[in-house]
C-alpha cells in the first residue's frame, strides 16, 4: 500500500504570491488533516477534511484554505504569502475515527522570500 | 479547546540512561493520547497510543507511556536510551470530534 504522498517536496515563493500544496492519502482513508510545522512551535493544526467536508479547523487566518476531492485527495492553498508562512506543511490521513493513528507524509517545505 | 504541553524542548541523555519525556494535556472530555516520533527529514510516525483500558501503554522500540488522569499526564519513558532514539518527539491529544492537537515537541539527544 502506498503511503501518504505530498507534492511538491520543496517550494520557493515570494511575498504576495499564492501557493497550492497537494496531498494524496493512503487508499481507503477518508480523513485528511493539514499541519504547519515550524521550529519551536511544533505542529499547528490547520484543518481536517472528511468525505469532502471540513470537519475541524484550527486558528489560522482565512488566507489558508483547503478542499478535498471525491477521491479523498486534498489540496491546501495559501494566498498572499507572508514571510512567516515559511514552514514545513504536513499532511496526514486516516480512516477518520478518533482512536486511530495518523499516517503522515514527508511534507512540503515552503520558503517565502 | 484541548491543548498539550511538553515540558522541555530539548532533552539530552547518555546512551543506556533512562529517557523521560514529559507531556501534560488539557481536555474537557476523556481524551485519546498519542506519542509520535519524527526522524530528520521524515514525517511523523506513531510510537504508541492510549484509547481505553490499561493505563500503561507499550509502543515500538521499547518505549512506553502511562496515562494518569489525576495528573492529566502522559509521560513517555524508555529504560535504556540508544543512539538511534535521537529524534524529535511529539505528544498529541484528540477528542471524540476528531480534533487532534500536538505539543511543541521535545528534541532528544543521545550522547555516546
Amino acid at each position: 500500500k502506498a503511503g501518504v504522498t505530498q507534492t511538491p517536496r520543496y517550494l520557493i515563493k515570494t511575498r504576495g504570491q499564492q501557493v497550492t500544496l497537494s496531498c494524496s492519502p493512503i487508499s481507503g482513508h477518508r480523513s485528511v488533516s493539514w499541519y504547519q510545522q515550524t521550529p519551536g512551535q511544533g505542529l499547528q493544526f490547520l484543518f481536517e477534511y472528511f468525505s469532502e467536508t471540513q470537519r475541524n479547523k484550527g486558528n489560522f487566518p482565512g488566507r489558508f484554505s483547503g478542499r478535498q476531492f471525491s477521491n479523498s485527495r486534498s489540496e491546501m492553498n495559501v494566498s498572499t504569502l507572508e514571510l512567516g508562512d515559511s514552514a514545513l506543511y504536513l499532511c496526514a490521513s486516516s480512516q477518520g475515527q478518533p482512536e486511530e493513528k495518523l499516517f503522515f507524509g514527508s511534507g512540503t517545505q515552503l520558503s517565502v522570500l | 479547546a484541548q491543548s498539550v504541553t511538553q515540558l522541555g524542548s530539548h532533552v539530552s541523555v547518555s546512551e543506556g540512561a533512562l529517557v523521560l519525556l514529559r507531556c501534560n494535556y488539557s481536555s474537557s472530555v476523556p481524551p485519546y493520547l498519542f506519542w509520535y516520533v519524527q526522524y530528520p527529514n521524515q514525517g511523523l510516525q506513531l510510537l504508541l497510543k492510549y484509547t481505553t483500558g490499561a493505563t500503561l501503554v507499550k509502543g515500538i522500540n521499547g518505549f512506553e507511556a502511562e496515562f494518569k488522569k489525576s495528573e492529566t499526564s502522559f509521560h513517555l519513558t524508555k529504560p535504556s536510551a540508544h543512539m538511534s532514539d535521537a529524534a524529535e518527539y511529539f505528544c498529541a491529544v484528540r477528542n471524540n470530534n476528531n480534533d487532534m492537537r500536538f505539543g511543541a515537541g521535545t528534541r532528544l539527544t543521545v550522547k555516546p
